[in-house]
């Protein structure tokens, strides 16, 4: 199957700070990415799509300026959590799509804000 | 209308037993169902996936049992075995290639 790779796998900061998450698919061009939270234990909740070269549509819900999605080439996404805080300490998991093909998902990012 | 629920929360299973999880939707644009497996730490990994024109599809161990007038499907796995502890998640999308609404997860603990 197609390779998405997350960067970086684990990542603390300070509350107040902006931590990046890049999203990268490998072995193919991505016309679509998705970027899912998850809470420990519980199932993955979608928080926007973003297609390349043009503004990410997020869900309900999710603040845009505090999550910001760039998209800018079709092999890489970058997830923008700013002032995080630390109810923002959550699993932050991305997939891309090719075409009409399923989905491949990356390893996850562990964001920790102390 | 969006979502997908999930049952059993946790599930325990003797090795070589059969593991059955079963998942209800309500929206009827859904045209893919999905189950992932997802290890402690790690993203989810498509195990299998069924269109609504199919009753059942199988691969290897794992089987989807798809009832459209029901709006349910299922996973059973046969043969279960420890290394195939893990949580399961069942998903549902309008395409192949459109986001996914996750259901709530199992648990799935197989015991020697």
């Amino acid at each position: 199957g197609a390779v998405v790779s997350q960067h970086p796998s684990r990542v603390i900061c300070k509350s107040g700070t902006s931590v990046k998450i890049e999203c990268r698919s490998l072995d193919f061009q991505a016309t679509t990415m998705f970027w899912y939270r998850q809470f420990p234990k519980q199932s993955l909740m979608l928080m926007a799509t973003s297609n390349e070269g043009s503004k990410a549509t997020y869900e309900q819900g999710v603040e845009k300026d505090k999550f910001l999605i760039n998209h800018a080439s079709l092999t890489l996404s970058t997830l923008t959590v700013t002032s995080a805080h630390p109810e923002d300490s959550s699993f932050y998991i991305c997939s891309a799509t090719r075409g009409s093909t399923e989905a491949f998902f990356g390893q996850g990012t562990r964001l920790t804000v102390v | 209308q969006q979502q997908v629920k999930q049952s059993p929360q946790s599930l325990i299973v003797q090795k070589g037993g059969i593991s059955i999880i079963n998942c209800a939707y309500e929206n009827t644009a859904f045209d893919y169902f999905p189950w992932y497996q997802q290890f402690p730490g790690k993203g989810p990994a498509l195990l299998i996936a069924i269109r609504p024109d199919v009753s059942e599809k199988k691969e290897g161990r794992f089987t989807i049992s798809f009832n459209k007038s029901a709006k349910q499907f299922s996973l059973h796995i046969m043969d279960s075995q420890p290394g195939d502890s893990a949580t399961y998640f069942c998903a549902a999308s309008m395409t192949t290639a459109s986001k996914l609404t996750f259901g709530t997860g199992t648990r799935l603990q197989v015991t020697l």
